[in-house]
């Protein structure tokens, strides 16, 4: 099965600096890869999602994040961060089967003035 | 256009009493998803409806039943609760099994069992 490891459970960060968000999944022959947020008391949002084609993918609320196939990596990055931005993120991976989605533990993003 | 709509939003119970949480989506998706989210264990799948009448364990299905009882809605039930079964419960839908859709989640419900 598909397995998705993000590597820090918490990154704080000040408000305007740019941030990395890091994540890992077991390697396939083929792989979709997504990246969720979760605001405080809400459900989980989709911020960008890797198909297939371009290894930079663009999202919501100026995220982006890169597919790095030799090192099955799909890191989210944002060049400068707003106190907003303070949120769970989780990146997930869809199991080869279609049916269900393998998340990350989550990453604990916390914006601070 | 509501999406997943979770029901209730937050519920006490004591240890064995027993209750449905409901979940609707209203976007003509084949499947649905039953989460549970706990502190530093992400999201963990406890059952899932690939389509209108199937249903399929996933990861932590012990102590829970589901019903999907139509392409809507699909009902995840706990016959009698535990203290360990207290966590966040989210919903999520998606158009079908295609490993390319996304999933569209609830704002989730959240459960104390005492």
């Amino acid at each position: 099965a598909q397995s998705v490891t993000q590597l820090d459970s918490q990154v704080p960060v000040f408000e305007e600096a740019p941030v990395e968000l890091r994540c890992n999944y077991s390697s396939s022959v083929s792989v979709y890869l997504f990246w969720y947020v979760q605001y405080p008391n809400q459900g989980l949002q989709l911020l960008l999602k890797y198909l297939s084609g371009s290894t930079l993918v663009k999202g919501i609320n100026g995220f982006e994040a890169e597919f790095n196939k030799s090192q099955t990596s799909f890191h989210l990055r944002k060049p400068s961060v707003h106190i907003s931005d303070t949120a769970e993120y989780f990146c997930a991976v869809s199991e080869n089967s279609g049916y269900a989605l393998n998340f990350g533990k989550g990453t604990s993003l916390l914006v601070t003035p | 256009n509501a999406g997943v709509t979770q029901t209730p939003k937050f519920q006490v119970l004591k240890t064995g009493q027993s209750m449905t949480l409901q979940c609707a989506q209203d976007m003509n998706h084949n499947s649905m998803y039953w989460y549970r989210q706990d502190p530093g264990m992400g999201l963990r799948l406890i059952y899932y409806s690939a389509s209108e009448g199937t249903t399929d364990k996933g990861e932590v299905p012990n102590g829970y039943n589901v019903s999907r009882l139509n392409k809507r809605e699909f009902s995840l039930r706990l016959e009698s609760a535990a203290p360990s079964q207290t966590s966040v419960y989210f919903c999520a839908s998606k158009l079908d099994r295609g490993l390319y859709q996304p999933q569209h989640f609830g704002d989730g419900t959240r459960l104390s069992i005492l």
